[in-house]
Order: structure tokens, then sequence, then C-alpha cells
């Protein structure tokens, strides 16, 4: 079945420096990717979107990359902040119109 | 503020007692959604609804009830709720199901022992 995943669990980042967060899909055919943030005790946040007719897409700090031929996109945080400290999901919207979410990757910032 | 309004934020119960997780949005959106979120299965869709009086299986939506009689209210109904329907609920609008943008509640812990 179609999935999207994330590849690390876990990452620690020094305040100020850059993030990037990994995500892999596996059906070619998946058109529409999103990534949420999602603060401990609170629900998830939608960051931004990406459709499959880009490769980068830019938001606040964000930027989105898709790569159509590995089947792979990641989330940059320019900056980080200990604001940014959270967990991040990847998500896409299936052929049936069906949003699946990963498993999401911990984001911790060094201060 | 637009915003997707669950209760209770947190209940612990016992297995069998009917219970009712309530959930309103202020944004008018045709799209509400119910999920559950548990440690290394991540979000699991358990029903939703594409519009007023229109609901659909999820993933999971064993042991779970849903009503979707005006637009602004989804409420999660657990009839005769067990331990393994312990876990953290989130409820979910849009304005439509094929955009990705869905706005969350601040979630509900529910303990059924």
């Amino acid at each position: 079945g179609e999935s999207v995943g994330l590849h690390l669990p876990t990452l620690s980042v020094q305040e100020g420096d850059n993030s990037i967060i990994n995500c892999a899909y596996s059906n070619s055919a998946s058109d529409y990717f999103i990534w949420y943030k999602q603060e401990s005790g609170k629900g998830p946040q939608f960051i931004i979107d990406i459709r499959s007719n880009m490769d980068k897409r830019q938001g606040q700090r964000v930027t989105v990359l898709l790569n159509k031929t590995v089947k792979h996109l990641s989330l940059q945080i320019a900056a980080t902040q200990p604001g940014d400290s959270a967990v991040y999901f990847c998500a896409e919207i299936n052929q049936g119109g069906k949003l699946i979410f990963g498993q999401g990757t911990e984001l911790s910032v060094k201060p | 503020e637009a915003q997707v309004t669950q209760n209770p934020r947190y209940l612990i119960t016992v297995t069998g007692k009917k219970l009712t997780v309530t959930c309103s949005q202020n944004m008018n959106h045709e799209y509400m959604s119910w999920y559950r979120q548990d440690p290394g299965l991540g979000l699991r869709q358990i029903y939703y609804s594409m519009n007023v009086e229109v609901t659909d299986k999820g993933d999971v939506p064993e042991g779970y009830k849903v009503s979707r009689k005006e637009k602004r209210n989804f409420p999660l109904i657990l009839e005769s709720p067990s331990p393994n329907q312990t876990s953290l609920y989130f409820c979910a609008s849009s304005m439509g199901e094929n955009t990705g943008e869905l706005f969350f509640g601040e979630g509900s812990r529910l303990t059924v022992l």
C-alpha cells in the first residue's frame, strides 16, 4: 500500500542553524504534499504545501523541496529558533483524496 | 478567531460507560474529520464528513460513531469504550476533502480503565 514516512524520528540542531527534515513517499502518482507542525500539547498546524508541478516552494523561514525522481521531499527551516521545537509531519493527499500522515520527526533546538 | 474546539480536553472513564467528545468549528467548513494519535502509529483517521448528514468511515472506525446534524458540529461517540480506545483524539476541519490545509483542535486525551 501507499505510505509516506520520515527518515529520522528525532533531529537536534543548534539555535540559529538551518534544519532539514526529510520525508519519502512510495506512490509515484502522489501529487500533493503537506507539512504539519505539532507542538507539545497541541494539535497539528499546517505549515506549507506543494504540488507535483513544483520543485520548490517557500514560506516564511521555511522551504519545501520536492524531488519526484526519488520520491523525496524535505522541509528546510532557516535560522532555527527554540519556538521551532516540535514534531513535524509530512503528509500526502492520495488519488482518492485522502490525507495520509507520516510518522513524524521530533525537532529539538539547543540554545 | 478561527478555531476548532473540542471538549473535554481530558477524560478518564471506565469500560462500557458511553461518552461523547464534542467538536465545533466556526469557519463554515464543509469537511470535518476525527483522528486518533497513538505512539508509533501516527495519526489515523476514524471518521470523516464531507457535509451535513454525510459521514464515512476512515481507517479505524470500529467502536466509534459520529453524526453531522449541523455544519459546525461533529461529535465523536464511544457507545461502549474499551481500554484499546485510550488515545489522544483530534478533530479537524477544512474547506473540502481535497485540501491539505486542515485546521485541528487542541486534542482530547481519553483514558479508558
